[in-house]
């Protein structure tokens, strides 16, 4: 059983289109956050969602907005997409916000 | 929240020899610095942590100390193989946001 899985692996869509990114975690684990992976690299922090408690990177914009339906779950949505949103997107999960996190597959985001 | 930096950004060194990748971390009130490999299409993996209340911990060709007075961390790759390129992450983690990677350093083997 994967651990932490992301759907889909692959998306393609145009601008201004609204789409989201599914992250299921299985390990019972009360931390999940969302990374954004850019093409230098970079994995930069969107998202953390402990004991129910969300905290946003100031620097994302509000097109951005993660979804917890139950605590298994960590859902991703973007509004209006626009070109600069083209990336990989991680989810991962984590026993609390000082523990090993384990990271989905990725979702290779590509807006045209 | 926590600012992670991290140096160098590629490193190349001969298959055999060693390599090191400093970071060093902002908030005092992190207490726990995991370290990721994520090789090209994968998704980053775990390969060593350390926790503040430790200096050095060692698993085999890979080791991290960590000083937490001058608020940096480090990792040691010896006797370094092929398989070893790849990006490494160094991350810390607050009380406020979790995990914060630093911005990764290309390794590459030369044979």
């Amino acid at each position: 059983d994967t651990a932490v899985s992301q759907t889909p692996k692959y998306l393609v869509t145009q601008m201004g289109n609204d789409k989201s990114i599914k992250c299921e975690q299985n390990l019972g684990h009360d931390t999940m956050y969302w990374y954004k992976q850019d093409s230098k690299k970079f994995l930069k922090i969107m998202f953390s969602y402990n004991n129910k408690e969300l905290i946003i990177n100031e620097t994302v914009p509000n097109r951005f907005s993660p979804k917890s339906p139950d605590k298994a779950h960590l859902n991703l949505h973007i509004n209006s997409l626009e070109l600069g949103d083209s990336a990989v997107y991680f989810c991962a999960s984590a026993g609390s916000l000082r523990t090993e996190a384990f990271f989905g597959q990725g979702t290779r985001l590509t807006v045209v | 929240g926590e600012n992670v930096e991290q140096h160098p950004s590629t490193l190349s060194v001969q298959e055999g020899d060693s390599a090191v990748i400093k970071c060093t971390y902002s908030d005092s009130a992190s207490n726990y610095f995991p370290w990721y490999k994520q090789e090209l299409g994968k998704r980053p993996q775990l390969i060593i942590d350390i926790r503040s209340n430790v200096g050095e911990k060692k698993d085999q060709r890979i080791a991290v100390t960590l000083n937490k007075t001058a608020k940096h961390f480090s990792l040691h790759i010896t006797e370094t193989q092929p398989e070893d390129s790849a990006v490494y992450f160094c991350a810390a983690s607050d009380l406020v946001d979790g995990l914060t990677f630093g911005k990764g350093t290309h390794l590459i083997i030369q044979p």
